[in-house]
Order: structure tokens, then C-alpha cells, then sequence
């Protein structure tokens, strides 16, 4: 089974601190993607990466950053965190080498920034 | 701009009856269909996925794609109670990309 794993499940931060989100996969996938969900819009990409050190920004990027230093690793970096981030956070990958894989989701990083 | 469309819900189904999902999306170069479902407080978890037109079936779930009409259905046979959830529909023109995510449907399985 597919394995990816968000260091947090709840985290709570202040407002213009730097936060790291961190999301690990066990499965030598290509491709790995942020999402946040938050309730009346759904999901919504933030960022994806297609390869170590590639990023692509997704539908909604701003005030985000990404890292992709290794293949297994994504971060997300909120680098000064706003209350209008407090969302939960979904980290997903999926393999690119046969055809379109569907993507496996970790638990969830649910973030408040108070 | 890219737009999958669900009916919110909630729909009520009555245990043992059939659940049918719809969903539509804008657009028309979108490869990869995914239905996921997603319990309150959980992830999204993979349930079915299709990429030619006509059906899957996958035990109990069978999706359903129509691309001409820009249309996915998810048919539940025998729901269940642990049916119960937040259903999403997610669209891709496959490769590197992402998902575009419906809503989602909150359905309910009365016993």
C-alpha cells in the first residue's frame, strides 16, 4: 500500500511566523502536490512537483513556497503565516510512469494560525 | 478556468437501495476521471477511477463516463451505512497535473 505521510496532524502557529509542513512518501513517486480544503470551496491545488527540485504552482500559490530537495520529501513553507491560511492542509503523490495513476493522499495537516 | 460540478446534498438513500453521484466539468481536454470519499475529519480516499467512456464497475461501485456530455456518475449498489460521506469528484488532463476537485455530495445511507 501507498504510504504518505504529513508530519502533523493539528499544528497551531502565529500570525508572520514561518511554517513548515512536511509530507513524506514511501513509494519512489514522481510526482507529489499540496492541496488545502476548506469548507464551501473544497480542494484546491496549492503547488505540485514532477520531479526532485521541479515545482509548479497550482491554482491558489500565493503566499506559499514549496522544497523538493529529495524525491521522497515535499514541504510547504507558509513564509509569513496569515489567519486567511488556517485550512487543512492535504499532501498527495502519485507514480507518472504508467500512464495517469491516481493520487494517494496522507491524513491531513489540520494548521490554525491564531 | 477549469469547474467540476456536484450537487452539495445531502442525499438520502435508504440502505440496500442504489446511491447514484453526478458530476460535470468544463474541461473538454480533461483524460483521468477519480472518485474519492472522504469521512468527516479524514482524507480523501480513492474509490474508483476511469478513463474511456462507458462504465467500471468495481464491486459494489460502478462509475460511469460520458465524454461528449462532460459527465461522470458514480452508481453505490447496496449502500450500505459505512457508505455514508462526503463523495468527490476530481478531473485531470492527466501528466504531471493535478487534480480538479467538485465540492463533493454528502450522502447519508438511512438503516
Amino acid at each position: 500500500d501507498v504510504k504518505v505521510t504529513q508530519s502533523s496532524r493539528y499544528l497551531v502557529k502565529r500570525t508572520g511566523e514561518k511554517v513548515f509542513l512536511e509530507c513524506v512518501q514511501d513509494m519512489d513517486h514522481e510526482n507529489m502536490f499540496w492541496y488545502r480544503q476548506d469548507p464551501g470551496l473544497g480542494l484546491r491545488l496549492i503547488y505540485f512537483s514532477y520531479d526532485v527540485k521541479m515545482k509548479e504552482k497550482g491554482d491558489i500559490p500565493e503566499g506559499y513556497s514549496v522544497s523538493r530537495e529529495k524525491k521522497e520529501r515535499f514541504s510547504l513553507i507558509l513564509e509569513s503565516a496569515s489567519t486567511n491560511q488556517t485550512s487543512m492542509y492535504l499532501c498527495a503523490s502519485r507514480r507518472t510512469d504508467r500512464g495517469n495513476q491516481p493520487q494517494h493522499f496522507g491524513d491531513g495537516t489540520r494548521l490554525s494560525i491564531l | 478556468q477549469k469547474e467540476v460540478e456536484q450537487n452539495s446534498g445531502p442525499l438520502s438513500v435508504p440502505e440496500g437501495a442504489i446511491a447514484s453521484l453526478n458530476c460535470t466539468y468544463s474541461d473538454r481536454g480533461s483524460q483521468s476521471f477519480f472518485w474519492y470519499r472522504q469521512y468527516s475529519g479524514k482524507s480523501p480516499e480513492l474509490i474508483m477511477f476511469i478513463y474511456s467512456n462507458g462504465d467500471k464497475e468495481d464491486g459494489r461501485f460502478t462509475a460511469q463516463l460520458n465524454k461528449a456530455s462532460q459527465y461522470v456518475s458514480l452508481l453505490i449498489r447496496d449502500s450500505q451505512p459505512s457508505d455514508s460521506a462526503t463523495y468527490l469528484c476530481a478531473v485531470t488532463r492527466g501528466g504531471a497535473d493535478g487534480l480538479t476537485f467538485g465540492k463533493g455530495t454528502h450522502l447519508i445511507i438511512q438503516p
